[in-house]
């Protein structure tokens, strides 16, 4: 399974638009790229997921390179309700197991 | 869609009681579960990989005969921590996904557990 590498921690701003940043250089052919957001005592939440290019949902925005070595979830307009561990995770897709291996992922702090 | 109900959320037990934590995907069909523990201030680790009708496969380090897993329905798994003791305090996460397509998992809201 790829390796990822997120920023610790972040602040942003209310109404801010924050990008966070994901290394995954070993990533394989058939890895997708998926973000999870997480509140304490609670468990991971879907929020997108990606192979290549742009993909936009209500929530989030999932930047991918061609080169896929990375990806960039953009979370337009921050409110304090944001404020949550952002995991990027990379498995590959398809029948199976299809087995998470979670990072320490990135703290988002959202200031009034 | 794709909502996983976890329960208890919250459980408290003296030592060397054994536990039962119950995994139901409510709107889909779960062909495989996985079940996660996580320390505070921790990431999830992962503990057991189950796919429907068959045994369970445990990570390294951790247990089958003390974390029992049952999978026997599409939208059931459970998980029973045997002759609980203090140190398997902690928060355990299910999650479920469908085998069809490109379907990612999705979690259910944990259960905290405190041994006393």
């Amino acid at each position: 399974l790829a390796k990822t590498t997120q920023p610790i921690s972040m602040d942003s701003y209310e109404g801010q638009e924050v990008n966070i940043t994901c290394s995954h250089n070993n990533i394989a052919t058939n890895d997708y790229i998926t973000w999870y957001q997480q509140f304490p005592s609670q468990g991971p939440r879907f929020i997108i997921q990606g192979y290549k290019t742009k993909v936009t949902n209500e929530v989030a925005s999932l930047f991918i390179p061609a080169d896929r070595k990375s990806s960039t979830l953009s979370l337009p307009r921050v409110s304090l309700s944001d404020t949550a561990v952002y995991y990027c995770l990379v498995a590959p897709e398809g029948a199976g197991s299809y087995q998470l291996t979670f990072g320490k992922g990135t703290k988002l702090s959202v200031i009034p | 869609g794709a909502v996983v109900s976890q329960h208890p959320s919250w459980v408290i037990c003296k030592s060397g009681t054994s536990v039962k934590i119950e995994c139901r995907s409510l709107d889909f069909q779960a062909t495989t579960m996985f079940w996660y523990r996580q320390f505070p201030k921790q990431s999830l680790m992962l503990m057991a990989t189950s796919n429907e009708g068959s045994k369970a496969t445990y990570e390294q380090g951790v247990e089958k005969d003390k974390f029992l897993i049952n999978h026997a329905s599409l939208t059931l798994s459970t998980l029973t921590v045997t002759s609980a003791h203090p140190e398997d305090s902690s928060f355990y996460i299910c999650s479920g996904r469908t085998g069809s397509g490109n379907q990612p998992q999705h979690f259910g809201d944990g259960t905290r557990l405190s041994i006393l």
